[in-house]
C-alpha cells in the first residue's frame, strides 16, 4: 500500500551536533512537505518541496522525487529543534496528506 | 502562526456526548482538510471541503461529520464519543488543491472521559 516511512525513528544528539532524517515514499508525489511538531503539539511548516533543494537557515531539505525520497538537513542543533519532524506527501491522483510516522530528535544541552 | 485558527484548544467531555470543533483557514484559501493524530494511528486525514463542497474522505467513523460554510469556515462535529476518540484533530488549509503548502492550526485536543 502507500507508505511513507522516516528514519531514524529517533534521534538524540548533542547541541551543536547536525543530523539528516530521511523520508522515503513508495510512488510518485506531487506535494511533499516537512512539519516540526513541537513539545506543545503545534505542527509548523518547515519546507513544501516535491522536488529540488531549499534552505533555511540552519535548515536545508532535498528531494530526489526520480528516487522517492527527500532529506532534512539540521547544522548546529539547538534544543528548541526538539520535538517529532514528520514528512507528509500528496500522491498523485490523491488530495490528502500521507504521514510518515516521524523521527522523534531530542537534543541534550 | 500559520493564519490558521482552530477554537477550542482544549475539550474534555464525557461518552455519548457530541462536541464540534472549528476552523477558520487563512485569508484567501479555499481548501480546508481535517486531520486526527491519536497515540496508535498517528495522524490521519479524515475529510477535504474545497470552497463548500465536500472533495474526498478518508478513515472519517460515521459519526464524524463536517461542513464547509460559505464564509469558508468549517466545522467537525464528532458524536456519540467513545474513549477512542480522545485525539489531537488538525485543521489545515490551501490556496488551491494538491499542488500547495498546507497550513496547519494550532490543533484542537479533545479527551474523552
Amino acid at each position: 500500500g502507500i507508505q511513507v516511512e522516516q528514519s531514524p525513528p529517533d534521534l538524540i544528539l548533542q547541541e551543536g551536533a547536525n543530523s539528516t532524517l530521511r523520508c522515503n515514499f513508495s510512488d510518485s508525489v506531487n506535494n511533499l512537505q516537512w512539519f516540526h511538531q513541537n513539545p506543545w503539539g503545534q505542527l509548523i511548516n518547515l519546507f513544501y518541496i516535491p522536488s529540488g533543494t531549499k534552505q533555511n537557515g540552519r535548515l536545508s531539505a532535498t528531494t530526489v522525487a526520480t528516487e522517492r525520497y527527500s532529506l532534512l538537513y539540521i547544522s548546529s542543533s539547538q534544543t528548541t529543534d526538539s520535538g517529532v519532524y514528520f514528512c507528509a506527501v500528496v500522491y498523485f491522483g490523491n488530495e490528502k496528506l500521507t504521514f510518515g510516522t516521524g523521527t522523534r530528535l531530542t537534543i541534550i544541552p | 502562526d500559520s493564519g490558521v485558527t482552530q477554537t477550542p484548544k482544549h475539550l474534555i467531555t464525557a461518552t455519548g456526548q457530541r462536541v464540534t470543533l472549528r476552523c477558520s483557514p487563512r485569508s484567501g484559501d479555499l481548501s480546508v482538510y481535517w486531520y486526527q493524530q491519536s497515540l496508535d494511528q498517528g495522524l490521519q486525514f479524515l475529510i477535504h471541503y474545497y470552497n463548500g463542497e465536500e472533495r474526498a474522505k478518508g478513515n472519517i467513523l460515521e459519526r464524524f461529520s463536517a461542513q464547509q460554510f460559505p464564509d469558508l469556515h468549517s466545522e467537525l462535529n464528532l458524536s456519540s464519543l467513545e474513549l477512542g476518540d480522545s485525539a489531537l484533530y488538525f485543521c489545515a488549509s490551501s490556496v488551491e488543491i494538491t499542488q500547495e503548502t498546507q497550513y496547519f492550526g494550532p490543533g484542537t485536543r479533545l479527551l474523552v472521559l
